[in-house]
């Protein structure tokens, strides 16, 4: 079974500093992993994905990812935090598959916090 | 349409009662997927379809859960006998194809059983 891990359920940074979401995985195989922002009474924004191009990922809104399977993370950062970040992240994972679609797994999420 | 549209939006439900939530797909979306999502928590899988056919439903909680996609368009998760532990947020999400597609999501109906 596939799952991961997201270390923080709440983080507080300042505007302009860096933001840093952690996420573990475990998977027997190599898989697809995702990074998704939800707003208050809104449905989730895929952010950005890993799967199995470049191990450094960049996503919308200056957010990017890099996948260490040494390590098997996906963590999330941002150089400079703004007040329009404050929300939940949530990563998730699925399996490869060919054929029919599948699943995403997600984590418990992160609340960002952005301060003056 | 634009997005995938999910209504209604809020649901209050008294102990007991049935309800049935409506998820709207992006046209020509092959998949659709249900998940829950608690308070505070991480959406979880209920069920997938690849056009009408109801390929995985392992996550769904009780035979209380219910869900159908009879012409590969517009599906409905029908909860009978709705529970408090039911009360969470329902997100849709559909992609076009079957294996390596973004999903996109809806914005969820919230659910909650007084």
């Amino acid at each position: 079974a596939q799952s991961v891990t997201q270390l923080g359920s709440h983080v507080s940074v300042s505007e302009g500093a860096l933001v840093l979401l952690r996420c573990n995985y475990s998977s027997s195989v190599p898989p697809y992993l995702f990074w998704y922002v939800q707003y208050p009474n809104q449905g989730l924004q895929l952010l950005l994905k890993y799967t199995s191009a470049a191990t450094l990922v960049k996503g919308i809104n200056g957010f990017e990812a890099e996948f260490k399977k040494s390590e098997t993370s996906f963590h999330l950062t941002k150089p400079s935090a703004h007040m329009s970040d404050a929300a939940e992240y949530f990563c998730a994972v699925r399996r490869r598959s060919t054929g029919t679609a599948s699943k995403l797994t997600f984590g418990t999420g992160t609340r960002l916090q952005v301060t003056l | 349409g634009a997005g995938v549209s999910q209504s209604p939006r809020y649901k209050v439900a008294k102990r007991g009662q049935d309800v049935a939530l409506r998820c709207d797909p992006i046209s020509g979306h092959v998949s659709l997927f249900w998940y829950q999502q608690a308070l505070g928590q991480g959406p979880e899988f209920l069920t997938y379809f690849q056009n009408e056919a109801q390929l995985d439903k392992s996550g769904l909680p009780s035979d209380r859960f219910f869900a159908e996609r009879p012409e590969g368009s517009v599906s409905t998760l029908k909860i009978q006998r709705t529970q408090q532990e039911d009360s969470a947020v329902y997100l849709c999400a559909s992609s076009l194809t079957g294996a390596n597609t973004e999903a996109f999501f809806g914005q969820g109906t919230r659910l909650t059983v007084v």
